[in-house]
């Protein structure tokens, strides 16, 4: 049953301090996609890459976050310098189709809190 | 542009009471549109998908283009049916084709 994985699942760290977030999507998949999740703005999304080409990158803030894919088994997110207001759960999502076979399978999630 | 709008951020009703869910969207296209389910600190799975209109655990969805709305329901809750639930669409067109546009989302309740 293969499934989206993603490192690591909890982050405590101070503010100004690199964050890493690290991502497999499924084997044969060519769309991942970064979300953010927190209580007042539910899903957004952050960045997208289709053929690890990268199409939307515009919920992200581009000061302190960037967003690769180094090869087509590993999607990274770095935060440098994290804040505060970074805190919140962080999903990596992967997929294959377009229209109605478009479903994204998502990652556990990695769980940031910046102190 | 796309737009999903989930107007109740929570919901909750009794076990064994009907439950509804509600999501309008705006898209110019030909909208699919999903509702995916997130159980208590899990990952986000797909709950059902409107083309295929099919039920799964109880839930029905049907798509009405004239209201523009895709809302959720279930005749009657159960406890284990407590979830954050997100409404869904996807584009069919340009460089957008493959993303979802997710709603804010909607926490369901079911009291015992």
């Amino acid at each position: 049953d293969a499934r989206v994985t993603q490192t690591p699942r909890d982050k405590v760290t101070e503010m100004g301090q690199e964050v890493t977030m690290r991502c497999q999507p499924i084997l044969g998949h060519n769309t991942v996609f970064w979300y953010r999740q927190t209580m007042m703005q539910g899903l957004e999304l952050l960045a997208y890459f289709r053929n690890r080409a990268p199409l939307d990158d515009s919920g992200m803030p581009k000061d302190r976050f960037s967003a690769e894919m180094p090869d087509a088994t590993l999607a990274t997110l770095k935060i440098q310098p994290s804040e505060p207001r970074d805190s919140a759960v962080y999903f990596c999502a992967s997929g294959t189709g377009t229209g109605t076979n478009n479903e994204q399978f998502f990652g556990p999630g990695t769980r940031l809190t910046v102190l | 542009a796309q737009r999903v709008t989930q107007p109740e951020k929570l919901l909750s009703v009794f076990k064994g009471a009907p439950v509804e869910l509600k999501c309008n969207y705006s898209y110019s296209g030909s909208p699919e549109l999903f509702w995916y389910v997130q159980y208590s600190r899990q990952r986000l799975q797909l709950l059902l998908r409107h083309i295929s209109r099919e039920s799964i655990k109880g839930f029905t969805a049907d798509l009405n283009k004239g209201e523009t709305s895709f809302h959720l329901k279930k005749p009657f809750a159960q406890e284990e049916d407590s979830a954050m639930y997100y409404c869904a669409l996807s584009a069919d067109r340009g460089s957008t084709l493959g993303r979802l546009y997710f709603g804010r989302g909607t926490q369901l309740t079911v009291w015992p």
